[in-house]
C-alpha cells in the first residue's frame, strides 16, 4: 500500500475560495514534499516541510506536519482557476527513495 | 531552470519489443529516477541511479532494466513490452542532497499493443 495517502480523491471548489488537501502516511519521516502535476505534464515541488517542523508558508500556501497523527495538509487560499491540477504528498523515510500518493485532483470553477 | 527532457511524449509499441525510454538532464544530478504513474496508484518508483554506470531496484523493476553510461542521461528499457506495461512514465532527477526536490520530466505516455 502507498506510504502517503492523500484525502480527498477529488475536490472541487468555487474560485477565490480555499482549497484543503490531506497526507496520511505510515511510517516514520525525514521530511515530507507535496507536488502539483497539470494535466499531461510532469510533478512540479511545491514545497517541502522536514520532520521537526510544524508549519511552512510559501506564498498561497501553508503546509502542516503532524508527526504524532503522521499527517499533513496543504492549504491553497483565495484559489485561482490555474490551482486546477492533481496534488501529491511524498514522503522519505530513506536517503534515496521519496514514496509518492495516488493524489488529489483539485478543480476550480469560474 | 532545470531541465529534465524525455524523448517522446507518446509512444505506441507492439507486445515483444524492446522499447528504450530516453531522459537527460541538464543540472549535473547525481541522482535520476524511472517511475511510471498509473490512475488511483500514484506515483511507483521502477529503478533509479545515483550515480554513473550506478543502478539500484525500486518498487517495481520486473519487466525493466536501465542504463546510466553518462552522467546526464537515464534510459529505462522494456526488454520485451507487454500490455501490462502501457502507462505514463516519468523520469526524474535530484541533487546530491536527499532534501533537495525531485524535477520531473513531461512523461512519456506508452501504449503497448
Amino acid at each position: 500500500s502507498q506510504q502517503g495517502e492523500e484525502d480527498p480523491q477529488a475536490l472541487s471548489i468555487q474560485e477565490g475560495e480555499n482549497a484543503t488537501m490531506n497526507c496520511s502516511y505510515k511510517t516514520s519521516i525525514n521530511n515530507l514534499q507535496w507536488y502539483r502535476q497539470n494535466s499531461g505534464r510532469g510533478l512540479v515541488h511545491l514545497i517541502l516541510i522536514r520532520s521537526n517542523e510544524r508549519e511552512k508558508h510559501s506564498g498561497r500556501l501553508r503546509v502542516t506536519l503532524d508527526t504524532s497523527k503522521k499527517s499533513s495538509s496543504l492549504l491553497i487560499t483565495a484559489s485561482r482557476a490555474a490551482d486546477t491540477a492533481s496534488y501529491f504528498c511524498a514522503t522519505r523515510s530513506s536517503a534515496s527513495k521519496i514514496i509518492f500518493g495516488s493524489g488529489t485532483r483539485l478543480s476550480i470553477r469560474p | 531552470d532545470v531541465k529534465v527532457t524525455q524523448s517522446s511524449r507518446y509512444l505506441v509499441k507492439r507486445t515483444g519489443e524492446k522499447v528504450f525510454l530516453e531522459c537527460v538532464q541538464d543540472m549535473d544530478h547525481e541522482n535520476m529516477f524511472w517511475y511510471r504513474q498509473d490512475p488511483g496508484l500514484g506515483l511507483r518508483l521502477i529503478y533509479f541511479s545515483y550515480d554513473v554506470k550506478m543502478k539500484e531496484k525500486g518498487d517495481i523493476p520486473e519487466g525493466y532494466s536501465v542504463s546510466r553510461e553518462k552522467k546526464e542521461r537515464f534510459s529505462l528499457i522494456l526488454e520485451s513490452a507487454s500490455t501490462n506495461q502501457t502507462s505514463m512514465y516519468l523520469c526524474a532527477s535530484r541533487g546530491q542532497y536527499s532534501n533537495q526536490p525531485q524535477h520531473f520530466g513531461d512523461g512519456t505516455r506508452l501504449s503497448i499493443l
